[in-house]
């Protein structure tokens, strides 16, 4: 089993549809959780950054963590197709510690 | 926002040639830095850990003589891939860490590497 496991897709919405990114994680200890957006053949840009448990909204970016469940979230309001992308949800013990990604998820949204 | 520049963005040149990258953190400074490879379609994958002053650790299957990681100062690390053959050809990105547990990294754009 993978530490953090998440569905590849590729998921396909139309323009203005809420999106809905979900990954699980396996590790206990991990306290810090990250969704990542890249696109293509660029480097991982910081979208969401949440320590334990908790919401966190961002402008139209909500990311949710349930450690009881270790379930991670990332909800993306009124999809743009600037949004299409691959999110990349990732998790670590701490900062300095190496981060555990899951597969990523290939968004594209269709005007 | 914290920056990570990684440079060059893309190197193309003939096999058993070395290549060095590098990754520098803009505006903190950086006492850890990880180096990952990415294949098309295929999430980042962790090849060594590299802290500020001492030998690098690579993970398992990463031959650390083909991939040198030197991290000199708290805001440069390289990555030189020694006598590079086609099957190295790929994405290699950098990220770095200030070293505070609640801080997260942040990655470079980085470097598209291609062996003919």
């Amino acid at each position: 089993q993978k530490e953090v496991e998440q569905d590849p897709g590729p998921l396909s919405v139309p323009e203005g549809a809420i999106v809905s990114l979900n990954c699980t994680y396996s590790n206990s200890a991990f306290q810090y959780f990250m969704w990542y957006r890249q696109y293509s053949r660029k480097g991982p840009e910081l979208l969401m950054y949440t320590y334990s448990s908790g919401n966190k909204e961002d402008g139209r970016f909500t990311a949710q963590v349930d450690k009881s469940s270790k379930y991670i979230s990332l909800f993306i309001r009124d999809s743009q197709p600037s949004d299409s992308a691959t999110y990349l949800c990732a998790s670590n013990s701490g900062g300095y510690n190496k981060l555990i990604f899951g597969a990523g998820t290939r968004l594209a949204v269709h005007p | 926002g914290a920056v990570v520049s990684q440079h060059p963005s893309r190197v193309i040149c003939k096999s058993g040639t070395s290549v060095k990258i590098e990754c520098r953190s803009l505006d903190f400074q950086a006492t850890t830095m990880f180096w990952y490879r990415q294949f098309p379609k295929q999430s980042l994958m962790l090849m060594a850990t590299s802290n500020e002053g001492s030998k690098a650790t690579y993970e398992q299957g990463v031959e650390k003589d083909k991939f040198l990681i030197n991290h000199a100062s708290l805001t440069l690390s390289t990555l030189t891939v020694t006598s590079a053959h086609p099957e190295d050809s790929s994405f290699y990105i950098c990220s770095a860490s200030d070293g505070y547990s609640n801080q997260p990294q942040h990655f470079g754009d980085g470097t598209r590497l291609s062996i003919l």
